[in-house]
This record gives structure tokens, sequence and C-alpha cells, in this order.
């Protein structure tokens, strides 16, 4: 398996505008997560999903962020409009559920610069 | 809410020497604990992880770490670092009955050859 794959892994841009961030999580499973590590905040979980469902939200900075999981095999983050406090590397991760103990697999995250 | 705390920001070493990395956790209830790794340009990686049974947990590379119980504590060690152990070590915990991680904010770690 490929592993957790996300696009684009690095991404500049302007204030302002739209930034989407991808993620593909590994085959067959059903939960899936967006992190983000800053210096100043470190990793922090923004939202995760359980069979293309957002469960928790509570991490999602404001109205600017949202997440969307239309199938198995595909999530985006987007964030409208961007502003520079938002550059950061955004993790995408997934795990197959029964357990909480199960390892969360993470993808080689993005790298978001906002001018 | 429950919270990590890492001791160490910056830990520097020379290879051979003995490695421990402090983590104590804030929660009531029982917790899966996790040690991830992040070398230089890469990706999160599991090192290892305690559910229950023994407290002494062995993960790779030669690491290992132990729950104490009563002091909510899961301290990573290595008795001899490479070079190669140089990378950012975060501690993580998940309440048992929960999918959220909440990271320690991590120490890095750097080994001099």
């Amino acid at each position: 398996d490929a592993g957790v794959i996300q696009s684009p892994r690095h991404e500049v841009t302007e204030m302002g505008q739209e930034v989407t961030l991808r993620c593909k999580p590994i085959s067959g499973h059903d939960y899936l997560f967006w992190y983000r590590q800053t210096m100043m905040r470190g990793l922090e979980l923004l939202i995760y999903f359980n069979n293309n469902v957002p469960i928790d939200d509570s991490g999602m900075p404001e109205d600017r962020f949202s997440a969307k999981m239309p199938n198995a095999s595909f999530s985006t983050l987007k964030i409208q409009p961007s502003e520079p406090r938002d550059s950061a590397v955004y993790f995408c991760a997934s795990t197959q559920g029964g357990s909480p103990y199960n390892e969360q697999f993470f993808g080689p995250g993005t790298r978001l610069t906002v001018l | 809410a429950q919270s990590v705390s890492q001791h160490n920001h910056h830990v520097i070493l020379s290879e051979a020497a003995s490695l421990e990395l402090g983590c104590n956790y804030s929660y009531g209830g029982t917790v899966n604990l996790f040690w991830y790794v992040q070398y230089p340009g890469q990706h999160l990686q599991l090192l290892l992880k305690y559910f229950s049974g023994d407290p002494l947990v062995k993960g790779i590379k030669g690491f290992e770490a132990e729950f104490i119980k009563s002091k909510f504590s899961f301290n990573l060690r290595k008795p001899s670092v490479q070079w190669s152990d140089t990378a950012e070590y975060f501690c993580a915990v998940i309440p048992s009955n929960d999918y959220k991680l909440s990271f320690g904010a991590g120490t890095t770690v750097t080994v001099r050859a």
C-alpha cells in the first residue's frame, strides 16, 4: 500500500485566496484525521471522520476552515479566505476502527505558506 | 480534556549516550499511550504504544517506554543512541473510549556523531 497520500506537498498562496488540501487515506481505513502543526501550538487535531461522516470538528479554528469526505478514499480541507496565521504543516492520518489503540498512519503533510 | 506535557524541548547528545524523554499526561480515566517520531523531512511514524499489560513496552529501533500509572507518566528510553536517532519525538494520548489523539509539544533530539 502506498500509505496516506497528501497533495500538494507545498503550497504558497497570498492572503485572501482559497486553499484546498487533499488526502487519500489507506484503503480499508474507516477513520480519517486532519492535524495542523505549528511552532507555537504543536500538533493539533482539527477534525476527524468515521465512515465519511464528521465526528468531531471542535478543533477547527474558525468558519474559514471546512473539511469534507465525499467518499472513503478522498478528503479535502479547505481554507477560505486564507490568512498568514494559517501557515503551517497540515497532516492527514487514517486508521482502521475497532479500537483507539490502533496506530494512526500519517501522510507526508502539506506545508502551507500564506503570504 | 486531556493534556500531555513533554519536559524537554531540545536534547543534545553524543552517539552511544543514553536517552530518556519525559512525558506526563493529565486524564482521570484509562488511556492509550503512544510515542511517535518525526525524522527530518519525513512524516510521523509510530515508535511504540501501550494499551494494557506489561508497563514496559518495547518498540522499534531499540526504543522502550515505561508506563507508571501512579505518576501519569510514559517516559521514552534508549540505552545507546545513534546519529540516525536525530528527530523530533512526540508523546500522545488517547482516552480508551475516544479517537482524539492529543500530542505533547515534542522534543527535538540532536545526536552528535
